[in-house]
């Protein structure tokens, strides 16, 4: 049962532009999400989260929408700088208030000078 | 600070080999768990753990078993190695364990051949 679902298994954009990640979940009781970036060799590393109550956060480059009405959200990157070359996942807790994330299938990211 | 350290960082098992793989984290974190990442399926929780003492199953327990006698250490044993455990495994923690404000800490991951 996948709650938390990336159906572009990969995306590639030039330098300088917009890359969108988009995931889709299914449980909408579902009230925080987070992206975590991996690099290869690495682990994930946190990226950027919003709660249910916000339709959008930003930080920096990074921006997550939330359309809950869709059970849709998108990580917008902006530029785009070839060192933002990952895998992208984006995730949800299983619980509210838990730590027990349930985290889609990822996307490859590709930024090409 | 050395945050989550997971060894080894490769392993190669027989079916039917056991092993353990290891976890330490030195953030104070209450709050520790287990991940396995396949291909095209993201990463999926094995056991975690909310203390020292406590462990719970996740999303994928069978053929894996966790204890938690620190609040450093969250050791998992694989009991009898298939091939079907052929994963990347990661070590996560946090530290409330509540995901608003407090995201995971992810180690670097042990690459797990089962032949």
């Amino acid at each position: 049962d996948q709650q938390v679902k990336q159906n572009s298994p990969s995306l590639s954009v030039q330098e300088g532009r917009i890359s969108i990640l988009n995931c889709d979940y299914t449980n909408s009781m579902f009230d925080y999400f987070l992206w975590y970036k991996k690099y290869p060799a690495e682990g994930p590393t946190f990226l950027i989260s919003i709660s249910s109550i916000k339709d959008k956060n930003e930080d920096g480059r990074f921006t997550v929408f939330l359309n809950k009405s869709a059970k849709h959200l998108s990580l917008h990157i902006v530029p785009s700088q070839p060192g933002d070359s990952a895998v992208y996942f984006c995730a949800a807790p299983r619980t509210t208030s838990g730590s027990r994330l349930t985290f889609g299938e990822g996307t490859q990211l590709t930024v090409n000078p | 600070n050395a945050g989550v350290t997971q060894t080894p960082k490769f392993q190669v098992l027989k079916t039917g080999q056991s092993m353990t793989l290891q976890c330490a984290q030195d953030m104070n974190h209450e709050y520790m768990s287990w991940y396995r990442q396949d291909p095209g399926m993201g990463l999926r929780l094995i056991h975690y753990s909310v203390g020292a003492g406590i462990t719970d199953q996740g999303e994928v327990p069978n053929g894996y078993n966790v204890s938690r006698s620190t609040t450093e250490d969250f050791p998992l044993r694989l009991l009898s190695a298939a091939p079907s455990q052929t994963s990347v495994y990661f070590c996560a923690s946090s530290y409330s364990g509540q995901a608003w404000g407090s995201p995971l800490h992810f180690g670097n991951g042990t690459r797990l051949t089962v032949t």
